[in-house]
């Protein structure tokens, strides 16, 4: 099965900060990377999604934005960050095509003050 | 946008009782899945069920799909205070879909 890393594991930073959110992958390769927020006591949304190195989706219009410089690793950035952007953010992949479960990495809690 | 909208939203139970969990959704689908949360962690895939298929065991879990209902049921049998979590279902639209969509879940509590 395939190991998800996060980092940080909490984040605390003042408004109009720039953000960068890391995430890798091991036990896999050419996995499908995604990037998810999960507001308190709700379900996921999914703000980007990845095929390939270089290929990024976006499923929402924000203030965030995905790099995928390698196989595995899958980055979130912000320049300036919005009170409206904490939560709590979650990196999955699957090997292979969606029909796959999805393995999650541990999550990020952001906070934006 | 969330597809599977789980029922009920919150959940107590004693140890030892069962506990049943729903899940609807609007189109069609490839597959469901369900995942298990503990609080403040990442998710954990439990179990898969493709559209053909009714029903799937897993250890204490058991999983049924109604594709004519749209509805999705997960059961735990003889819950312990471990299975505390909130439980999410997800849908598949398609084989060559890539995203899944997530309800908003169900939180269950075992009281020991």
């Amino acid at each position: 099965s395939q190991t998800i890393h996060q980092w940080p594991a909490t984040l605390v930073q003042p408004v109009g900060s720039p953000l960068s959110l890391e995430c890798t992958v091991e036990g896999t390769s050419n996995p499908n990377l995604y990037w998810y927020r999960q507001a308190a006591g709700r379900g996921l949304q999914l703000l980007f999604y990845s095929v390939g190195i270089g290929q990024i989706s976006s499923e929402v219009p924000q203030n965030l934005s995905a790099s995928r410089p390698q196989d595995r690793q899958f980055i979130l950035s912000s320049k300036k960050l919005l009170l409206s952007d904490s939560g709590f953010y979650l990196c999955a992949s699957t090997g292979g095509k969606g029909y796959n479960e999805q393995f999650f990495g541990p999550g990020t809690r952001l906070t934006v003050l | 946008s969330q597809q599977g909208e789980e029922d009920p939203q919150a959940l107590s139970i004693q140890e030892g009782e069962n506990a049943t969990m729903n899940c609807s959704y609007k189109t069609s689908i490839n597959n469901l899945q369900w995942y298990r949360q503990n609080s403040g962690r990442g998710l954990v895939h439990l179990i898969l069920i493709r559209s053909n298929e009714r029903e799937k065991h897993s250890g204490r879990l058991r999983v049924t799909l109604d594709t004519s209902k749209k509805s999705s049921s997960l059961l735990i049998t003889a819950s312990r205070a471990a299975d505390t979590a909130s439980y999410f279902c997800a849908t598949l639209p398609g084989s060559n879909d890539y995203k899944l969509s997530f309800g908003a879940g169900t939180t269950v509590t075992v009281r020991a």
